[in-house]
């Protein structure tokens, strides 16, 4: 199976700051590579598929870079709706599976 | 707008079964793949199992092989997921949600997720 490992687990930001995750698989997955985000009591949402391929209504601010085993979601300019939790999933290859999750909060 | 929801969660004791079902609409259902995903208490996303469009092939985890079954019925527009020999590590929401088109191991629209509780 393909691991995936996000970090940092969780980090503290104040709006209008950049903010960068990484993820990093255990075997190269091309650039297949998706994140997420979810907000407390709510379903995670698609922010980014293909390691850099927007969907559609997520603001520009959002941005993901990466390929073979080495990914980053930038959020530039981090706003009071970006507070959440977000993931990245390979879809290489099934098992699909997700790193460990990066809570933002506001610092 | 598609739209994705579960139902059939509960409370179940260990070793019993439960099958969770989900209704699609606004989305020509039998053209995509679709998923299961899970999500146990204060703790990450956990992908369970895949469906092909047309039912024909299945992907599953590790820890829903031989336990669980995903089926769909591209008539009624519903997917299932009987799930036996619960576990209380099986305890979790669990999220209908469907494969992009272009690609269907990526996770596109969720539903709200029904709960599920193992507990004697």
């Amino acid at each position: 199976d393909i691991q995936m490992t996000q970090s940092p687990s969780s980090l503290s930001a104040s709006v209008g700051d950049r903010v960068t995750i990484t993820c990093r698989s255990s075997q190269t997955i091309n650039f297949y590579l998706n994140w997420y985000q979810q907000k407390p009591g709510k379903a995670p949402e698609l922010l980014i598929y293909t390691a850099s391929s927007l969907e559609n209504g997520v603001p520009s601010r959002f941005s993901g870079s990466g390929s073979g085993t080495d990914f980053t979601l930038t959020i530039s300019g981090l706003q009071p709706e970006d507070f959440a939790t977000y993931y990245c999933q390979q879809s290489y290859s099934p098992p699909l599976t997700f790193g460990g999750g990066t809570r933002v909060d506001i610092k | 707008q598609v739209q994705l929801v579960e139902s059939g969660g509960g409370v179940v004791q260990p070793g019993g079964s439960l099958r969770l079902s989900c209704a699609a609409s606004g989305m020509t259902f039998s053209s995509y793949g679709m998923h299961w995903v899970r999500q146990a208490p204060g703790k990450g996303l956990d992908w369970v199992v895949v469906i092909s469009h047309g039912g024909s092939r299945a992907d599953y985890a590790d820890s829903a092989k031989g336990r669980f079954t995903i089926s769909r019925d591209n008539s009624k527009n519903m997917l299932y997921l009987q799930m036996n020999s619960l576990r209380a590590e099986d305890t979790a929401v669990y999220y209908c949600v469907n494969g992009r088109a272009g690609n269907y191991y990526e996770l596109d629209v969720w539903g709200q997720g029904t709960t599920v509780i193992v507990s004697s």
